[in-house]
C-alpha cells in the first residue's frame, strides 16, 4: 500500500526566504505526481504535476523535483510572500493508474 | 471552461436520512474519484471510476456507494449517514498524462 509523508507538517519563515517542502513516498511505481496548495476551508489548487518520467516542473517562482528511485519529490518555492501562505499537499497517482495518495501536508506561515 | 463541479456546497442532514452529492465535469475525463478530507488524517479516496460502469473501492469505501452511468457524472451516495461521515468531500477526475481537477467541495454534517 502507498503511504505518502510530508515533512515539516507546519514551518513558518520570514517573508523572501527560499524554501523547501519535501514529499516521500513509499512505492516507487509511481504515474505520476502532484503538488497542491490549499487555503484554510477551500477547495484545492493545482501548482504542478510532474510525470513519472520527467525529473522537474517549474512554475514561476515554483519548482519541483522527483526522485522516483528514492521515492522523493521537493517544492522549491523562490522569494516567498505572505501569499504564499496556506497548506501544501503532494499526492501520488500509482496502483494501475487508479489510486490516489496523499500526503498530510506542510502548512506553510510567510510572516511580513 | 473546464470545471469539476459539485452540489451541495454544505449539507447538514441528520443519521439515517439517504443523501446524494451530486459531481459533473466538462472535460470528458475518463477518471474521476471521491475523497474525504479530516484534520489529522488529510484526504483520502473513498471511490473511484476508471470509466462509464466502472467503479472500484479506494481506502475509506464503508457507508458509502457510487455509480457511473454517464462519463461526466459520479454521484456519492450516502444509503444512511452516520456522524462519523460528517466530513470535508472533494470529487476529482482527470485523463492520462492531465493534472488532477478538483471540485470546490461539500462540507457535510450529519446529526
Amino acid at each position: 500500500k502507498q503511504e505518502v509523508t510530508q515533512i515539516p507538517a507546519a514551518l513558518s519563515v520570514p517573508e523572501g526566504e527560499n524554501l523547501v517542502l519535501n514529499c516521500s513516498f513509499t512505492d516507487s511505481a509511481i504515474y505520476n505526481l502532484q503538488w497542491f496548495r490549499q487555503d484554510p476551508g477551500k477547495g484545492l489548487t493545482s501548482l504542478l504535476l510532474i510525470q513519472s518520467s520527467q525529473r522537474e516542473q517549474t512554475s514561476g517562482r515554483l519548482n519541483a523535483s522527483l526522485d522516483k528511485s528514492s521515492g522523493r519529490s521537493t517544492l522549491y518555492i523562490a522569494a516567498s510572500q505572505p501569499g504564499d501562505s496556506a497548506t501544501y499537499l503532494c499526492a501520488v497517482l500509482s496502483g494501475g493508474y487508479q489510486k490516489v495518495t496523499f500526503g498530510t501536508g506542510t502548512k506553510l506561515q510567510v510572516i511580513p | 471552461e473546464a470545471q469539476v463541479t459539485q452540489n451541495p456546497r454544505y449539507l447538514i442532514t441528520v443519521t439515517g436520512k439517504k443523501l446524494t452529492v451530486t459531481c459533473s465535469q466538462n472535460m470528458n475525463h475518463e477518471y474521476m474519484s471521491w475523497y474525504r478530507q479530516d484534520p489529522g488524517l488529510g484526504l483520502r479516496q473513498i471511490y473511484y471510476s476508471m470509466n462509464v460502469e466502472v467503479t472500484d473501492k479506494g481506502d475509506v469505501p464503508e457507508g458509502y456507494k457510487v455509480s457511473r452511468k454517464e462519463k461526466r457524472n459520479f454521484p456519492l451516495i450516502l444509503e444512511s449517514p452516520s456522524p462519523n461521515q460528517t466530513s470535508l468531500y472533494f470529487c476529482a477526475s482527470l485523463s492520462w498524462g492531465s493534472p488532477l481537477h478538483f471540485g470546490n467541495g461539500t462540507r457535510l454534517t450529519v446529526t
